[in-house]
């Protein structure tokens, strides 16, 4: 069955850095969109970041750009969330989370989440 | 980006009765090439990451009960229950992925009257 364990979530001051890791086992990783969705403190879900299958094309959300890098090794199974200058609006759960073969579309798998904290 | 907006905040519902849960896009959400709407449903329980209800507005994913609906189209929207079970106390978010990027209602929170 899909699988997706993240980890590598901390405490860390802000302007620190922070790397997070997921997983993947069950499917074939390299053909999914992947995207990492995260929650702040009894907050909605937001959008983070994705990046495609085999080009790996990615994007983010305005509040992350230029702080924030996405990758993905296909022959590892794994993605990754490189995450720079954090701040403490950046606190939350961190859920890597599964889209579409050709798309991101809807997430169909998800992680169990990796909690992040930005604190001094 | 698209602005999904969720009504109620949060409702409370007897066990048995129906609850119905709306979610409005800012702008359209229908895929012409295919007619279909690109909004999907999730379910989040305490402690839990969120799970895949239902996808194209109303499509439920594989292992969902029947008793959970996704209707509407274009820019409304509509999840019901038809009989809440005690199990189905969660937060229900939808989402659109019609345009990049893709983008949440606030959730609504579902308890039991």
């Amino acid at each position: 069955q899909v699988q997706l364990v993240e980890s590598g979530g901390g405490l860390v001051k802000p302007g620190g850095s922070l790397s997070l890791s997921c997983a993947a086992s069950g499917f074939l990783f390299r053909d999914f969109y992947m995207t990492w969705i995260r929650q702040s403190p009894g907050k909605g879900l937001e959008w983070v970041s994705d990046i495609s299958s085999y080009t790996s094309h990615t994007k983010y959300a305005d509040s992350v750009q230029g702080r924030f890098t996405i990758s993905r090794d296909n022959a590892k199974n794994s993605l990754s969330l490189q995450m720079n200058s954090l701040r403490v609006e950046d606190t939350a759960i961190y859920y890597c989370a599964r889209g579409l073969p050709g798309a991101v579309g809807w997430l169909d798998s998800w992680g169990q989440g990796t909690l992040v904290t930005v604190s001094s | 980006d698209i602005v999904m907006t969720q009504s109620p905040d949060s409702l409370a519902v007897s066990l048995g009765e129906r609850a119905t849960i709306n979610c409005k896009s800012s702008q359209s959400v229908v895929d012409n090439s295919n007619n279909k709407n690109n909004l999907t449903w999730y379910q989040q329980k305490p402690g839990q990451p969120p799970k895949l209800l239902i996808y194209w507005a109303s499509t439920r994913e594989s292992g969902v009960p029947d008793r959970f609906s996704g209707s509407g189209s274009g820019t409304d929207f509509t999840l019901t229950i038809s009989s809440l079970q005690a199990e189905d106390v969660a937060v229900y978010y939808c989402q659109q992925h019609y345009s990049p990027p893709i983008t949440f209602g606030q959730g609504t929170r579902l308890e039991i009257k």
